[in-house]
Formats: structure tokens, sequence, C-alpha cells
């Protein structure tokens, strides 16, 4: 089952804006990561953040970890079309192996 | 990071076949996985596979249905058995490399439809 929830759903926005994804999830987890994936294609790897660190910067992206709150926000600044794609947040639960995802957000950038 | 390829990229299949998908990793990776991916829908994992030994299956799947070899620790294959259009969705092959700790690569997925 999905360990994750992801909020919007979607996202629609112009180009130039900054676009912020939600994650929640349910248990304790060891690290969480970001994956972008193009319609119908493989899952690009974004950003990694562990359980002990709370905000990490690459490029536009920005990740944010509240494990208090069991939630991660990922924001794009100065979004472009190119960004346009399906969003996922993904949880390494704590004593395990397996990584769950999330329900994803879709992202739709307006040129 | 590791670079993960899959063949077939794609294929058409006939209900109550079987296919076999398998997966390349460039680098010997600790973990390796198998999720699939439904139409307009997020990830589930299917199973771990086990190098050696029998994989770890997920609640819902079974291994008469998916079948997982890990023969080496660059090497899997995932088999979809008695396909029926249900089965239709991408296959996607997840390396890590070492540890609880550390990143999660996939492989560009196989697309599966069943006719």
């Amino acid at each position: 089952s999905q360990q994750g929830e992801e909020d919007p759903q979607a996202l629609s926005i112009q180009e130039g804006e900054n676009a912020t994804m939600n994650c929640s999830y349910k248990t304790s987890i060891n690290n969480l990561q970001w994956y972008r994936q193009n319609s119908g294609r493989g899952l690009v790897h974004l950003i990694l953040i562990r359980s002990n660190e709370r905000e990490k910067h690459s490029g536009r992206l920005r990740v944010t970890l509240d494990t208090s709150k069991k939630s991660s926000s990922l924001l794009i600044t100065a979004s472009r079309a190119a960004d346009t794609a399906s969003y996922f947040c993904a949880t390494a639960l704590t004593g395990g192996f397996k990584t769950i995802f999330g329900a994803g957000t879709r992202l739709f950038v307006k040129a | 990071s590791a670079v993960i390829s899959q063949k077939p990229s794609k294929d058409i299949c006939q209900r109550g076949t079987s296919l076999t998908i398998q997966c390349q990793v460039d680098s010997q990776v600790t973990m390796m996985f198998w999720y699939r991916q439904q139409p307009g829908q997020s990830l589930t994992l299917i199973a771990t596979a086990n190098q050696g030994s029998e994989a770890t299956y997920e609640s819902g799947f079974v291994i008469d249905k998916f079948p997982i070899s890990r023969p080496n620790l660059t090497f899997s294959t995932l088999t979809v058995s008695n396909m029926s259009p249900e089965d239709s969705s991408i296959y996607l092959c997840s390396a890590r490399t070492s540890g609880r700790g550390d990143e999660q690569f996939f492989g560009p997925g196989t697309r599966l439809t069943v006719l």
C-alpha cells in the first residue's frame, strides 16, 4: 500500500512562478526522496533528504522535511515549461529496505 | 549513481502468455526491486529481488504470477505469467547501491500491453 499522500493532486501555474508540492507519510522513515516522471517515461531522481535533515537545495529545487509532522515539501522556483511532469515523493521506511511511493502531483507549467 | 537498463522497452502480448523482463545494472548493487505502475497511477512495489534466494513479495503479489530471479549483483528478471489485460502496466526495475540511506535509481521501464 502507498505510504505517502501528496497534495495537490494537480497544479497548473504560469512559467516563472514557484510551484510547491507537499507529501505526508505515516510511519518512521530513514529518508525521503523526490522524483520526476515525464509522461510515460522513467523516473528521474531529484533529491534525497535524510531523516536528520530539515532542508536541502539543488539548483531551483528546495526540499524540506518535518519529521514531527511526517511531512515534506518540494519547491520549484522560477518554473519552466520543461518542468511539466509528475512529481512523486518516496519514503524509505525505518528498519526495512523498501521504498514506498506517494500518489504524486501532476504539475503543468504554462508558457 | 547506477545506470539501469531494461529489456524489452515495450511489448504487446496475448492473454494467457508470459513475458520476462530483464534488468541490468552497470555496477554491483545491494538491493534490487520491481515496481508496477498502472496507467495514470503511482508506483507499487511488487517485490524485492534477493540475490541467490527467493524474492520477497509485497501483499497482493505472489511468486506464481510474478516469478523473479536475481542470479548476481547486477542482473534480475521479472516474469509476468498467464497475463490478462489487467496486467497492462509499466514495470520498473530499481536498485540501491548500498544500505538503507542511499538513493534509489530506476530503469526506464517496460510498457506492457495485454490484449
